[in-house]
């Protein structure tokens, strides 16, 4: 199995609060990525980094940021947590864009009452 | 948006039969269509990465092929056993940021003994 982990697994917050979401890997892969999952929608992107520092923004990137100051680390944070955002969030991992296959974290499932 | 359409949305199927289920994307601008497969409480892991108009791509009893010029891909899963119980995943590359995959919502398949 790649190398990565995500924490917490589990969170409840409430409306209003920031929250961030770590993803950590050990495989020295170049890309990250953050996706939410939710029903009907499948996997969504969120937001997902290049390299250390850069980053770009997914078709749900909307009141999320992401920073990457390490290779092996991979943030995200909600700066004001809404219902709308509780999700179950997985972050991915590649050597490189496009023709290689993601690996998936184990997944942090956040409820924002 | 890109559209990425999987058909059924679910599918059960007794033990011991074949199945095929569709992925439908874009046309134009295609890069690559990866295709995963998620058992319940898992993660997303992947199965094939598809790049060429025809290719064919086999594990074990799993098999797809894909179609650019048409837009679509098929997943074959010859004699169903209990443990191909899952959702399975295609999502779509463009040309237009080939870091970015666009998933389809899955095809959820469930295995009769």
């Amino acid at each position: 199995d790649a190398g990565i982990t995500q924490s917490p697994r589990h969170k409840v917050t409430e409306t209003g609060t920031p929250v961030t979401l770590r993803c950590h890997q050990t495989e020295n892969h170049r890309y990250m990525y953050w996706y939410r999952q939710d029903p009907g929608h499948g996997l969504r992107l969120i937001h997902y980094s290049y390299g250390v520092k850069d980053t770009d923004k997914g078709e749900v990137s909307d009141g999320y940021s992401v920073s990457r100051s390490k290779t092996e680390d991979f943030l995200l944070t909600l700066e004001s947590a809404t219902s709308s955002q509780t999700s179950v969030y997985f972050c991915a991992i590649s050597p490189a864009a496009g023709y290689n296959e993601q690996f998936f974290g184990p997944g942090t499932r956040l409820t924002v009452l | 948006i890109l559209n990425v359409e999987q058909s059924p949305q679910s599918l059960h199927v007794q033990e011991g039969d074949s199945t095929n289920f569709t992925c439908s994307f874009p046309s134009s601008n295609f890069y690559a269509l990866h295709w995963y497969r998620w058992e319940t409480a898992k993660s997303p892991e992947a199965l094939f990465v598809m790049t060429l108009n025809g290719d064919e791509k086999k594990k074990g009893r799993i098999s797809a092929t894909l179609n650019t010029k048409e837009g679509y891909s098929y997943l074959y899963i010859k004699g169903s056993q209990p443990e191909d119980s899952a959702t399975y995943l295609c999502a779509y590359i463009s040309n237009f940021g080939n870091e970015k995959l666009t998933f389809g919502t899955g095809t959820r398949l469930t295995i009769i003994p």
